[in-house]
């Protein structure tokens, strides 16, 4: 019963290098979202999905892309890594009531 | 917009003391969720309410549906070590797919 799981779960990246995070959910659960944690500024929506095949903007798209080209699994892409993307992401899922949440991929910019 | 407002951003309190958090709107929501964050994790789902006026316990936590709709409460009572973490509520965005808004979450530390 794995639930939500993010990989990796910390990362260095070069600035304008690129990298995707994977996010997997064995919940059959129809819509996923990606969020990002910065001290002081809550979690903020990147981009979501209300099902496969699908994704839509959040608050903070900018600098990043991505698919859901199967229902258990969304990922997110940083095409040209900026140090401004330093930052804490969760992956979550849900079925329409509350999200069930990875446990984080730090991810660093230098 | 409908933000939700969670102040103070941290707060320190003795073990063994009840410590209360409020989130508040501009705009009312039909659903009021606390998440809890432990350091190191993804939040967790602590406590949902559906009704305005609704009081829930989980343990030593109760929190409550305000009944102008426009805000909700979490109190913990007797804290201990672990109950250290940061503390977010959170409701569904009208129209929005079950998408949620988030508070900026309240940050409790509690001394032994």
């Amino acid at each position: 019963n794995a639930g939500v799981t993010q990989t990796p779960k910390f990362r260095v990246l070069k600035t304008g290098q690129s990298m995707t995070l994977l996010c997997a959910q064995d919940m059959n659960h129809e819509y996923m979202y990606w969020y990002r944690q910065d001290p002081g500024m809550g979690l903020r929506l990147i981009h979501y999905s209300v099902g496969e095949g699908t994704t839509a903007k959040g608050e903070v798209p900018d600098g990043y892309n991505v698919s859901r080209l199967k229902k258990q699994n969304f990922l997110l892409g940083l095409e040209s890594a900026a140090p401004s993307q330093t930052s804490v992401y969760f992956c979550a899922s849900s079925d329409g009531y509350g999200y069930t949440f990875g446990s984080g991929t730090r991810l660093t910019v230098v | 917009g409908q933000q939700l407002n969670q102040s103070p951003q941290s707060m320190f309190i003795q073990e063994g003391e009840d410590v209360s958090m409020n989130c508040t709107s501009s705009s009312i929501f039909n659903t009021w969720l606390w998440y809890k964050q432990d350091p190191g994790e993804g939040p967790v789902l602590l406590i949902a309410l559906y009704k305005a006026g609704e009081l829930t316990s989980n343990g030593r936590l109760t929190a409550q549906f305000g009944i102008t709709r426009k805000d909700s409460f979490l109190n913990i009572s007797a804290s201990i070590p672990s109950d250290v973490g940061i503390y977010f509520c959170a409701g569904p965005l009208t129209g929005a797919n079950s998408k949620l808004t988030f508070g900026k979450g309240i940050t409790l530390s509690v001394r032994p």
